[in-house]
């Protein structure tokens, strides 16, 4: 069966780094994008970007473009987003998710937190 | 890129109808038959209800359903039930290759 399985909760002081993983499995990880979701505390989802299983092509959302980075391991089908330069309104629930344009699996979701 | 809209609340009755609408523009809704639907419960991941603006993945009810006017988008659910009481967000692919997420509506069966 297709399982997304993320790394454990961080917690980060503001204008450090984070760097979360997303390791799939049950399916052929080259056939399918990921997609990352953050979702502030009582917030909506947010579209984070996304990444080729394929080629490791990437599409990053506008207000995150310079901060955060996609990548891929396809010896290990697993998936990694950092996010740099971290703020405190970067708090939220990180979810990656498989598929590029139709998400229909979703890892557990890793929570970040950014506080001094 | 602004979030597409969608009303904040909407509420139901068990076995009665609703619909949940998302409105964004041409260069999104309007413009690409790539609208999906999540549902999310409290504490929990999103799952994928409709894709591609009126298809249903394997294994989802036939009491949700989706379509599209102009730039407008819908998710109806039919025969309410309690297990319904969710989250719901709609997403679209955007003319710059990226995506866009609803701001997401409460549902609440009453």
């Amino acid at each position: 069966q297709v399982q997304l399985v993320q790394s454990g909760a961080e917690v980060k002081k503001p204008g450090a780094s984070v760097k979360v993983s997303c390791k799939a499995s049950g399916y052929t990880f080259i056939n399918y994008g990921i997609t990352w979701v953050r979702q502030a505390p009582g917030q909506g989802l947010e579209w984070m970007g996304s990444i080729s299983g394929y080629n490791g092509d990437t599409n990053y959302a506008q207000n995150l473009q310079g901060r955060v980075t996609m990548t891929t391991d396809t010896s290990a089908s697993t998936a990694y987003m950092e996010l740099r330069s971290l703020r405190s309104d970067d708090t939220a629930v990180y979810y990656c998710a498989r598929g590029s344009y139709n998400h229909d699996y979703w890892g557990q979701g890793t929570l970040v937190t950014v506080s001094s | 890129q602004s979030a597409l809209t969608q009303p904040a609340s909407v509420s139901g009755s068990p076995g009665q109808s609703i619909t949940i609408s998302c409105t964004g523009t041409s260069g999104d809704v309007g413009g690409y038959n790539y609208v999906s639907w999540y549902q999310q419960h409290p504490g929990k991941a999103p799952k994928l209800m409709i894709y591609d603006v009126s298809n249903r993945p394997s294994g989802v009810s036939d009491r949700f359903s989706g379509s599209k006017s102009g730039n407008t988008a819908s998710l109806t659910i039919s025969g309410l039930q309690a297990e319904d009481e969710a989250d719901y967000y709609c997403n679209s692919y955007t003319s710059n290759t990226a995506q866009v997420f609803g701001g997401g509506t409460k549902l609440t069966v009453l």
